[in-house]
């Protein structure tokens, strides 16, 4: 168990839909990561963010939007939903903006019918 | 744009025998992961290799880092089926904004067999 922990487990929607990933990272961690795990893309890095600020974007989509709230605890917000967008959707987590290692949560996994 | 590659993407091996996992990388970084995925569950970190001549082993596997051919190997020893799992290295990298992010290779996916 990292520590870092995801919500829903699992989430079915239509397309067109709009869902919100919820993440909450490592006590005392300050960033927060966003990937996608997709059998087309593989692995990859979509957002972070640094003790509420976005500090460094990938190949995330206009649709998708994340934000990190006081608490640290951060949210990805999914809109206009493809049925491409289905895959495992991580948030990890690190101390500080640049850190030796990222924990990785359990994982969101997102059907889109 | 950073590629990082590896291979075999899919292994399949006998338990008891050894053999490597390669992972390749375009540009310099000052990091590399090696991390262990199992069917529907997240990522485990298993390496992380800092410097050139880097050599890390936790029981069966061992990783290594040449950054000067920019290459990262995983070497299974005397394989059991409990290694049985997806097998990611990842690359960081610097992004404008002074913070990091990870590239993650393809995984290969081992399968022990008994």
């Amino acid at each position: 168990d990292s520590g870092v922990t995801q919500t829903p487990k699992h989430l079915i929607t239509a397309t067109g839909q709009r869902v919100t990933l919820r993440c909450s990272p490592r006590s005392g961690d300050l960033s927060v990561y966003w990937y996608q795990q997709s059998l087309d893309q593989g692995l990859q890095f979509l957002i972070q963010y640094y003790n509420g600020e976005e500090r460094a974007k990938g190949n995330i989509l206009e649709r998708f939007s994340a934000q990190q709230f006081p608490d640290l605890h951060s949210e990805l917000n999914l809109s206009s939903l493809e049925l491409g967008d289905s895959a495992l959707y991580f948030c990890a987590s690190s101390e500080a903006l640049t850190s030796s290692w990222q924990f990785f949560g359990p994982g969101t996994r997102l059907t889109v019918l | 744009e950073l590629k990082v590659e590896q291979n075999p993407l899919f292994l399949s091996m006998q338990e008891g025998k050894n053999y490597t996992i390669y992972c390749n990388y375009s540009t310099t970084s000052d990091r590399l992961y090696w991390y262990r995925q199992d069917p529907g569950k997240s990522l485990e970190s298993l390496f992380v290799l800092l410097s050139n001549g880097a050599v890390k082993q936790e029981g069966r596997l061992m990783a290594s880092l040449d950054t000067k051919a920019r290459l990262s190997t995983l070497h299974i020893t005397a394989a059991v089926h409990d290694l049985s799992a997806t097998y990611f290295c990842a690359v960081l990298i610097l992004t404008q904004g002074g913070s990091e992010k990870l590239v993650f290779g393809k995984g290969t996916k081992l399968t022990v067999n008994p």
